[in-house]
């Protein structure tokens, strides 16, 4: 049963540019969230999608973007990076229509660079 | 949500037991305490999560005293292995899984062998 999984694991950009990563959830899960972590920090809460819908929503502007298919996976879009992108970037999978305390699994993550 | 205040970092040598103390002092009624571990390059992984008294698992324990204003999380004859970053979370109703996450800074534990 493979976890979270998470695409690309390295990305290079420039300033300007626009990005998308790729999350596949683990089975059985129907929600993914989206977090970015800068160095030497705790992650951060970009956005939740459910039902290829969005559920939540953090304190990011709307260069950050995402979309949820119907097999549940997701892509997180960055346009118009900026050098303050570069971090990593955590899917975590749950499940939502399962009930009560579920946790959040948490992919490797996309380690995003943007110079 | 509860702001959390956790040590930035802490060294402990390898086989000793090791207690991270976490301090949220504005935590609601609702509120559970959650614990995440994060090695480099690597996600989050969930390691125990408790509302009040005890609570042990396979990896750690949970202390969580009457008024709730603090946690302990306790890692029992830790290893090589156990250096990682430990976040403590608080949370907002117990469907804590599917609400959004909020990280402070975490520990930074470091084993010394």
């Amino acid at each position: 049963d493979a976890g979270v999984t998470q695409s690309p694991t390295h990305l290079i950009k420039t300033r300007g540019q626009q990005v998308t990563l790729r999350c596949s959830p683990k089975s059985g899960h129907d929600t993914v969230s989206w977090y970015q972590q800068a160095l030497g920090q705790g992650p951060q809460f970009i956005f939740q999608y459910y039902e290829e819908e969005e559920r939540q929503r953090g304190n990011f502007p709307d260069r950050f973007s995402g979309h949820q298919f119907p097999n549940y996976s997701s892509e997180l879009n960055v346009n118009a990076l900026l050098l303050g992108d570069s971090a990593l970037y955590l899917c975590a999978s749950s499940n939502l229509a399962g009930g009560w305390d579920n946790e959040q699994f948490f992919g490797p993550g996309t380690r995003l660079t943007v110079l | 949500l509860a702001k959390t205040t956790q040590p930035i970092s802490m060294d402990s040598y390898e086989g000793q037991e090791v207690n991270i103390t976490c301090s949220h002092n504005n935590i609601a009624t609702n509120d559970y305490i959650t614990w995440y571990q994060q090695f480099p390059s690597q996600g989050p992984r969930f390691i125990i999560q408790g509302y009040k008294t005890k609570v042990t698992n396979e990896v750690a324990s949970l202390f969580i005293p009457a008024d709730r204003k603090s946690s302990t999380l306790s890692l029992p004859r830790v290893s090589l292995s156990d250096t990682a970053v430990y976040y403590c979370l608080v949370g907002d109703d117990s469907n804590f899984g599917n609400e959004k996450l909020t990280f402070g800074t975490g520990t930074r534990l470091t084993i010394i062998p």
